[in-house]
């Protein structure tokens, strides 16, 4: 069984530039949670989807945002980069049916200078 | 309140026994989590404990939840050198969503 696949695994962006990630989440499952790690903030929360909705938000301004698709593959989006923005970016996946485990992507590198 | 800390490193010896601590402060989380992180790597899940247990055993891992003090413990038998990586614990926040609550992380170095 397949698991989280993130790409791309790494990504140079310019301030002011956009970017879009994507996860493919593993087969069944139908959460997708996004999750971005920095040195000083640690692992914080972006949001979920769960069967093409966003269930759940975290604190994080209106320039990040994310969709799913009917086959729960997801992306999420940066717009106007800013250099703060540069950090690991997680994807996890859950059944989202009441399970308890959530299970993690490589994550994507961003740099942005 | 979302509040995980845990001590920022931990070293010792191979073959010794290592006890990454954990405090949190949300008494209604249901599930509690340990993940390992490698330098360049994911998040992997290696355990998870549900708030009613007291102690979890799986092979050289050990989860001990003290729910009065919020307080929860890994204990890795016999440590091995391919164990040094960063130790998270989290919590599921009880909204019926994934969202996790991540500790800071516990930098784990096995000294051979």
């Amino acid at each position: 069984k397949a698991g989280v696949t993130q790409t791309p695994r790494y990504l140079i962006k310019t301030r002011g530039q956009q970017v879009t990630l994507s996860c493919s989440p593993i087969s069944g499952h139908r959460s997708v949670s996004w999750y971005q790690q920095t040195p000083g903030q640690g692992l914080q929360f972006l949001f979920e989807y769960f069967s093409e909705t966003q269930r759940n938000k975290g604190n994080f301004p209106g320039r990040f945002s994310g969709r799913q698709f009917s086959n729960s593959r997801s992306e999420m989006n940066v717009s106007t980069l800013e250099l703060g923005d540069s950090a690991l970016y997680l994807c996890a996946s859950s059944s989202g049916q009441g399970g308890t485990e959530a299970f993690f992507g490589q994550g994507t590198r961003l740099t942005v200078v | 309140g979302e509040d995980v800390e845990q001590s920022l490193f931990l070293s010792v010896r191979e073959g010794d026994s290592s006890v990454i601590n954990c405090t949190y402060t949300d008494s209604s989380s249901t599930y509690l989590y340990w993940y390992k992180q490698e330098p360049g790597a994911g998040l992997q899940l290696l355990t998870y404990i549900f708030s009613n247990m007291d102690m979890k055993q799986d092979q050289r891992l050990t989860v001990l939840l003290n729910k009065k003090d919020k307080h929860l413990s890994l204990r890795i038998a016999d440590t091995q050198t391919g164990d040094s990586a960063i130790y998270f614990c989290a919590y599921k926040e009880r909204t019926g969503t994934y969202k996790y609550i991540f500790g800071t992380g516990t930098r784990l170095k096995v000294l051979a």
